[in-house]
């Protein structure tokens, strides 16, 4: 089955541990981008990755970092989390950068205290 | 910078009434606009790409359209499954993609 996933789905953690939430797609997509969605403000793109070894910030990457090591897999690192971080995140993947139909994984919901 | 703003927040419909939402964007070399439909607690899924103004797609009961500076999803004779969050978004020449908040429709039986 063609899917998107990301471990793990919900996560309650404390201010300045370091965490990754993985992200890996069976769909051999090119394009993977990294989401926030809070409430009123909708989904911001926080990084996305055009390729292996190729990752761009997008709207909101402050305190965010992503690496592109294998094609399957694009891991969200929080390396020092903050309360505002607390957000419901979601990983997409797309055939190409010019053929954006993003397929969406279901979603982590993070808690930072 | 990009910015996606999408009208009414919140559409409460009857069975059979049909309506529109919109999508208003500024971009900086639009590469195409993308409606995606979401249901509570999952991720958004795709419905459409419109690449250049004047293309229209459908899908069942969902017609997306598209202006220069506007896009439109006219849901017609919506059924209480339509119930939803739809999400508009924009592709940036540089690749990157800006969405709006979304407005959420009821279709009440």
């Amino acid at each position: 089955e063609a899917q998107v996933t990301q471990n793990p789905r919900y996560l309650i953690t404390v201010t300045g541990k370091k965490l990754t939430v993985t992200c890996s797609q069976n769909m051999n997509h090119e394009y993977m981008s990294w989401y926030r969605q809070d409430p009123g403000l909708g989904l911001r793109q926080i990084y996305y990755s055009m390729n292996v070894e190729v990752t761009d910030k997008g709207d909101v990457p402050e305190g965010y970092k992503v690496s592109r090591k294998e094609k399957r897999n694009f891991p969200l690192i929080l390396e020092s989390p903050s309360p505002n971080q607390t957000s419901l995140y979601f990983c997409a993947s797309s055939p190409g950068a010019t053929n954006n139909e993003q397929f969406f994984g279901p979603g982590t919901r993070l808690t930072v205290l | 910078e990009d910015q996606v703003t999408q009208s009414p927040e919140a559409l409460r419909l009857q069975e059979g009434e049909s309506s529109s939402l919109n999508c208003s964007y500024t971009v900086s070399g639009l590469r195409g606009l993308f409606w995606y439909r979401q249901d509570p607690g999952k991720g958004p899924e795709f419905l459409f790409t419109l690449y250049s103004a004047g293309e229209e797609k459908e899908k069942e009961r969902l017609k997306a359209t598209l202006t220069k500076k506007e896009s439109f999803l006219h849901i017609t004779a919506p059924k209480p499954e339509d119930s939803a969050t739809y999400l508009c978004a924009v592709q940036s020449g540089d690749y990157k993609l800006s969405f709006g908040a979304g407005t959420t429709v009821t279709v009440r039986a």
